[in-house]
Formats: C-alpha cells, structure tokens, sequence
C-alpha cells in the first residue's frame, strides 16, 4: 500500500489566489513527521514545511500552511496568495517513526500558477 | 538555515567508468545523510543511508558494489557510481539532517549522464 498518496499530478492555480495540494499517508507508528517540497525544474528540493505528528497546531510558514488532519491521516499544504514562481514540482514526504531522517514520497504534483 | 551542498550539479561520463558525487553538510553535522534517486517526472527513491565512520546502509534493490558510499566524515558524505552503464543516468541527491532541529534537508543534486 502508498505510504504517502498525492492524488493531483497537475494544478492550475491564478496568480494572488490560494490552491491546496492534497496528501494522505498511512502509518501505525504514533510519530512520524510530515514534510512539504518544493522543487523547480533546477532539481532541487526546497523544504517548505514540516508537522509532527504530535504538534497540536498547525504549521505555518509565510505563504505556506499545512492542514493537518490526524484522523483523516491527511496534511494537505496551502500556499496561499500564489506567485508565478510557485510553478514548480511539490513532494510530500513522510518521516516515519522516531529514530529515523529516512523519507518516504509521494508521487509529487505539478503545480501551474498563471497570470 | 542548514545548508546541503553537493557537487558536480551535472556530470558526463562514458560507459565503464566510474563518477563520484560529494554531499556535504556546511553548516551542521551529520552523523547520518541519505542518497536518493530520481528519474524523470518520477518521485525521489531512497538507495541509502550513509552512516558517518561505518557502513552505508543499502535499500532493497540496490547494488552496494555499484553505488559505493562512503561518509568520513561529519560533514561530508559521497556516492561513487562504479562501472556506469547508461541505465545509472538520473538525477542523485542527498540529505541530511541538522540534529539541532526537524528539519531534512536536500542538496541541489547531481544530473548524471552515462554516455
């Protein structure tokens, strides 16, 4: 079974408007942390944002948010007001358990921003 | 923040020989990095992990006498593709974590051409 489910492999957003791109995982291991990034057509993958799986808020970075819902096993990432440098490639990735940086991705989603 | 560099950025080789990738951390130490590949429009696979001052640590599926890593130290850690046939050509990066925080992160990758 996916470890870590992105269901979008393409979405178009407008320029100054929110998109949400979708994640769920699967885990029976109580801490796992969940993280988000970005990565451009250069290769490189740019961390956006990170949730534990213990965190009782959710994470936010600048333009950034991540709607964690535990019970649904989903940490969907918001970018709010999107750029035209948005478009790029994002990966979500699961760490699983506590004593490991090992990380399992997801199938990654295109993401479009147009003027 | 932490920062990951590796290098070469892009590397052409001839069939039969071998290339070595470098990853270091350059702000923190790594006790632990990870080697991942990536083929086009394909999500990020772990190969390995490489631990500081022992062996590397190899995901199912891959050669260890191919892909040797070796990590002496703290703060870099490097892969060299042996005897590189032209299925080896992807794209490699590495991460690591600063153990001060939560956060995994990436070097910029190494585009590999086996010709």
């Amino acid at each position: 079974a996916q470890k870590i489910t992105q269901t979008q492999p393409g979405m178009f957003v407008q320029e100054k408007e929110a998109v949400t791109l979708d994640c769920t995982y699967d885990t029976s291991d109580p801490s796992y942390g969940l993280f988000w990034y970005k990565q451009p057509s250069s290769g490189e993958m740019i961390f956006l944002i990170y949730q534990g799986s213990y965190d009782q808020q959710n994470a936010t970075e600048g333009r950034y948010s991540l709607n964690f819902q535990k019970a649904r096993k989903s940490a969907n990432l918001v970018i709010s007001a999107s750029q035209l440098g948005d478009s790029a490639m994002y990966f979500c990735a699961m760490r699983e358990g506590r004593n490991t940086d090992k990380l399992i991705f997801g199938t990654g989603t295109r993401l479009q921003v147009f003027p | 923040g932490a920062v990951v560099s590796q290098h070469p950025s892009r590397v052409i080789c001839k069939s039969g020989t071998s290339v070595k990738i470098e990853c270091r951390s350059l702000d923190f130490q790594a006790t632990t990095m990870f080697w991942y590949r990536q083929f086009p429009k394909k999500s990020l696979m772990l190969m390995a992990t490489s631990n500081e001052g022992s062996k590397a640590t190899y995901e199912q599926g891959v050669e260890k006498d191919k892909f040797l890593i070796n990590h002496a130290s703290l703060t870099l850690s490097t892969l060299t593709v042996t005897s590189a046939h032209p299925e080896d050509s992807s794209f490699y990066i590495c991460s690591g974590r600063d153990s001060l925080g939560n956060t995994i992160y990436f070097g910029e990758g190494s585009w590999l051409t086996v010709v």
